[in-house]
């Protein structure tokens, strides 16, 4: 696509239920990175996809959190037993190569509230 | 530990005035910095600088690099209320990840 995707833009659950974020990278772009921005904080890393290699989940706050990259492509962001600290917007972005030469494009966000 | 320290934390200005946004970075192998612009969620690129001394230039912001004293700055000339947004730096060490440091948040007053 033109730009990166995300849905849903906003979200709304209950304490203690699961969620599912997903990201549409721009097309060719072979890196994806899923970030964490609390309100008042700067964007928090949480995983990165890079074409076919293991993913680097150093990011993760905890076991509840998980990702995966279906055919190099579509992400989705599961966040488990979601908890209120949960809440903050998740900003999926890609890049042509590992975004150390072109810096990244962001998608608009996700943002979780768990009330 | 990389870190990325931005100043001041907020800002409020008057539309025409000039602002400058500081980033100072300690990183153990600096690659790119880059400038982001946050509106509403989606931050958008406005610079990326690698080299230092070597202004970077778009209509009325202009960005540059001090790499021997480890920081940059971003000016915004003639500030109009479109330009009220939090102003992201990112510093890459030479790996994927870039660190972020947690904003400007900029207002200006008509």
């Amino acid at each position: 696509g033109a730009g990166v995707s995300q849905s849903p833009s906003n979200k709304v659950t209950e304490k203690g239920k699961d969620v599912e974020l997903r990201c549409d990278p721009i097309s060719g772009h072979t890196a994806l990175y899923w970030y964490r921005q609390s309100l008042g904080q700067g964007l928090e890393f949480l995983i990165y996809f890079q074409g076919n290699s293991a993913p680097d989940k150093s990011g993760l706050p905890s076991d509840r959190f998980s990702a995966e990259r279906t055919g190099g492509s579509v992400s989705t962001l599961t966040i488990q037993r979601t908890q209120q600290e949960d809440s903050a917007v998740y900003l999926c972005a890609s890049s042509l190569t590992g975004g150390e030469v072109h810096g990244y494009t962001f998608g608009s966000g996700t943002r979780l509230t768990v009330v | 530990e990389d870190k990325v320290v931005q100043s001041p934390l907020s800002l409020v200005v008057h539309e025409g005035d000039t602002v400058t946004l500081n980033c100072s970075y300690e990183v153990t192998n600096f690659r790119s910095l880059l400038w982001y612009k946050q509106e509403k969620k989606a931050p958008t690129f406005l610079f990326m600088l690698t080299s230092s001394g070597i202004e970077k230039k778009s209509g009325r912001l202009s960005s540059i690099l001090d790499k021997k004293e480890l920081f940059s700055i971003l000016n915004i000339t003639a500030t109009q209320t479109g330009d009220s947004a939090v102003y992201l730096c990112a510093v890459n060490s030479g790996t994927y990840k870039y660190i972020f440091g947690t904003g400007t948040r900029l207002k200006v007053l008509a």
